[in-house]
């Protein structure tokens, strides 16, 4: 079976503070890992598609890095704002099947002002 | 116009009504997903069309039906529903199947209830 675990389930920041969050995957038979960005009432937005060792992806205040040969990605976040208010998805490809995204519960993030 | 597009945004149906969801993207993509979402739990590959084929069906049960006629529209018909269907369900696109280096672009969700 095939597990992406993502903490942690649900955090509380204060506008201005920088926060991370990780998503785990299996190490081995990995392909792809993504990351999406969901408010509630909209749809699940793509931010970034990772694929090799190392990886490291930004865009704007967000970023995110990639470490295959342990199972993990960090999704940074620096000077959260309100807007910044969503939940965020990791999902993982395995190379057995490139067509498969398996998601994680999410990381839901609420920004006060 | 949104890239992907589902309708209706809400449905309350009976359990032994006939309904069915529709998805419409207009971003040129050949492949198209469908997944359900319920409570508490992570988004949940339901089936892939590839080029207006099926290529992965989850092991879904038989009340509901997926539909591909062409590479731009995906239904999901349903029949006899059991209350545990309720749940959002969202569609998706994507370039190509197998080329999960490519992001998956999503609708905006079906929330299903089921009486």
């Amino acid at each position: 079976i095939l597990n992406v675990e993502q903490s942690p389930q649900s955090l509380h920041v204060q506008e201005g503070d920088s926060t991370n969050f990780t998503c785990s995957f299996p190490s081995s038979n990995f392909y792809a890992l993504h990351w999406y960005r969901w408010e509630t009432a909209k749809s699940p937005e793509a931010l970034f598609v990772m694929t090799l060792n190392g990886d490291e992806k930004k865009k704007g205040r967000i970023s995110a890095t990639l470490n295959t040969k342990e199972g993990y990605s960090y999704l940074y976040i620096k000077g959260s704002q309100p807007e910044d208010s969503a939940t965020y998805l990791c999902a993982f490809t395995p190379s057995s099947n490139t067509g498969k995204l398996i998601f994680g519960q999410g990381t839901t993030l609420q920004v006060k002002p | 116009e949104t890239g992907v597009t589902q309708t209706p945004r809400h449905l309350v149906m009976g359990m032994t009504n006939k309904k069915s969801l529709k998805c419409e993207q207009h971003l040129g993509h050949n492949a198209m997903y469908w997944y359900k979402q319920s409570a508490k739990k992570p988004l949940e590959l339901m089936f892939v069309y590839s080029l207006e084929e099926r290529v992965e069906n989850n092991s879904v049960p038989s009340r509901f039906s997926p539909e591909c006629p062409n590479s731009s529209h995906l239904f999901l018909h349903l029949h006899t529903l059991q209350p545990e269907d309720s749940a959002l369900y969202l569609c998706a696109s994507s370039q190509g199947y197998s080329r999960a280096n490519q992001p998956q672009h999503f609708g905006d969700g079906t929330r299903l209830s089921i009486l």
